[in-house]
């Protein structure tokens, strides 16, 4: 599985937008990269994911670089409830491939009032 | 979005005797589980893949005869400690994977188990 490269702590002030990158230099074509959140004491949540383009939804915006070698996670407007664990994983598209999820250390977002 | 529970939450045991978590799918069918340990300050580490109806697929390093995985059906699985020790002690997580989805691989995760070994 490709390995990615993520800060292990990063502090983003309330009401700012938090941007937190992810290097994957290895990814393969077939790689798909996702982003998982775990909070304090809880299982990790699905954030968002995607291959190529660049990703919206309700929760964040994935930006992916051209070469597919790094991506960011954008969280527009950061609330005190986003303060988590974010991960950022690589995985292949294909169902046959298994389908783990393999963890990194991933990247200790604290929000500041 | 699909819903995963374990049971218990948490569960306090002593040493020697075994302990049963179950992971369900509450609103689909779960054709594969993840069965995840996670010490304090530490990442997720996959302990090992079911897939219903067929014996468990397990990482390196995990003991299968230790932790015992039955995903008898589409929506239940069982993670089995048995002969806890303290060092077994851990926050166990399952996730579970809807194999009627476009997106195959997309999984949905449970609340976690603390398993604390007395």
């Amino acid at each position: 599985d490709a390995k990615t490269t993520q800060p292990t702590s990063m502090d983003c002030a309330e009401g700012r937008a938090a941007n937190l990158p992810c290097n994957h230099s290895t990814i393969s074509g077939n790689e798909y990269v996702y982003w998982y959140r775990q909070i304090h004491s809880q299982g990790p949540q699905y954030i968002i994911h995607g291959l190529k383009n660049n990703e919206t939804n309700e929760m964040a915006s994935l930006i992916i670089t051209e070469d597919r070698k790094s991506s960011t996670l954008i969280l527009p407007h950061a609330t005190l409830r986003d303060t988590a664990v974010y991960y950022c994983i690589v995985r292949p598209s294909s169902y046959n491939q298994g389908g783990k999820l393999i963890f990194g250390q991933g990247t200790e977002l604290s929000v500041k009032p | 979005g699909a819903v995963v529970s374990q049971h218990p939450s948490w569960v306090i045991c002593k040493s020697g005797t075994s302990v049963k978590i179950e992971c369900r799918s509450l609103d689909f069918q779960a054709t594969t589980m993840f069965w995840y340990r996670q010490f304090p300050k530490q990442s997720l580490m996959l302990m090992a893949t079911s897939n219903e109806g067929s014996k468990a697929t397990y990482e390196q390093g995990v003991e299968k005869d230790k932790f015992l995985i039955n995903h008898a059906s589409l929506t239940l699985s069982t993670l089995t400690v048995t002969s806890a020790h303290p060092e077994d002690s851990s926050f166990y997580i399952c996730s579970a994977r809807d194999g009627s989805l476009a997106d195959y691989n997309e999984q949905f995760f449970g609340p976690g188990t603390r398993l604390t070994v007395l």
